[in-house]
């Protein structure tokens, strides 16, 4: 079964550090770019970034609300993509979702499968 | 960044009925856009790819259209397990960005 399962979250002060693993089974996971989304509480998605596969030599994008705060990485051997998320505000307070991108053979692009989520709560 | 305005953001509907979702890129696109259906507690769910096509295994009651800056998300005919909130997905440039969201109520 094709599967992403997010794990990591948790409650986290202000201006502190947390890791989030997504852990990929079921698909050659060094074949496609991932990406992490985020919904904060009553808010819609936003998209927190990519990270792109060897073939792209492992290059990232970020959302400008993260940008030099939050570092995305993958490592193929064992099937898992991280969020490090430092300088956490009271805003990253959401649920994290990782997602896999798959190209489709006219060339575009697609979110195909996603996790379940896993909450980060940034609070005093 | 492309701003996509999304509309309506709420509606109700009742079973059988046909509803339609916009999106309105700030710029053009071209075609690289998708539709994703998204419950409570559950992970989202791609529908449409490419503005038009229908992701595998997803009912053809679900179809979209446009291209450029103007997109069309169509349920021919609404049913129950539709009850949910749409977000459209544009990913021709960095940063991605995601409609605002349509919540679909039964009426």
């Amino acid at each position: 079964e094709v599967q992403l399962v997010e794990s990591g979250g948790g409650l986290v002060q202000p201006g502190g550090s947390l890791r989030l693993s997504c852990a990929a089974s079921g698909f050659t996971f060094s074949d496609h770019f991932m990406d992490w989304v985020r919904q904060a509480p009553g808010k819609g998605l936003e998209w927190v970034g990519r990270a792109r596969n060897k073939p792209k030599r492992y290059t990232t994008e970020y959302a400008a609300s993260v940008k030099g705060r939050f570092t995305i990485s993958r490592d193929d051997s064992k099937n898992s993509l991280y969020l490090q998320m430092n300088s956490l505000k009271t805003e990253d307070t959401a649920v994290y979702y990782c997602a896999r991108i798959t190209s489709y053979y006219d060339g575009s692009d697609a979110f195909d499968i996603w996790g379940q989520g896993t909450m980060v709560t940034v609070s005093s | 960044a492309i701003q996509m305005t999304q509309s309506p953001s709420s509606l109700s509907a009742s079973v059988g009925d046909r509803v339609t979702i916009t999106c309105r890129a700030s710029q053009g696109i071209r075609n690289d856009l998708g539709w994703y259906q998204h419950k409570p507690g559950k992970a989202p769910k791609l529908l449409i790819y490419a503005a038009s096509s229908l992701e595998s295994g997803v009912p053809s009651r679900f179809s979209g259209s446009g291209s450029g800056t103007d997109f069309t998300l169509t349920i021919s005919s609404l049913q129950p397990e539709d009850f949910a909130t749409y977000y459209c997905l544009q990913d021709d440039n960095y940063p991605l960005t995601f409609g605002g969201g349509t919540k679909v109520e039964i009426k």
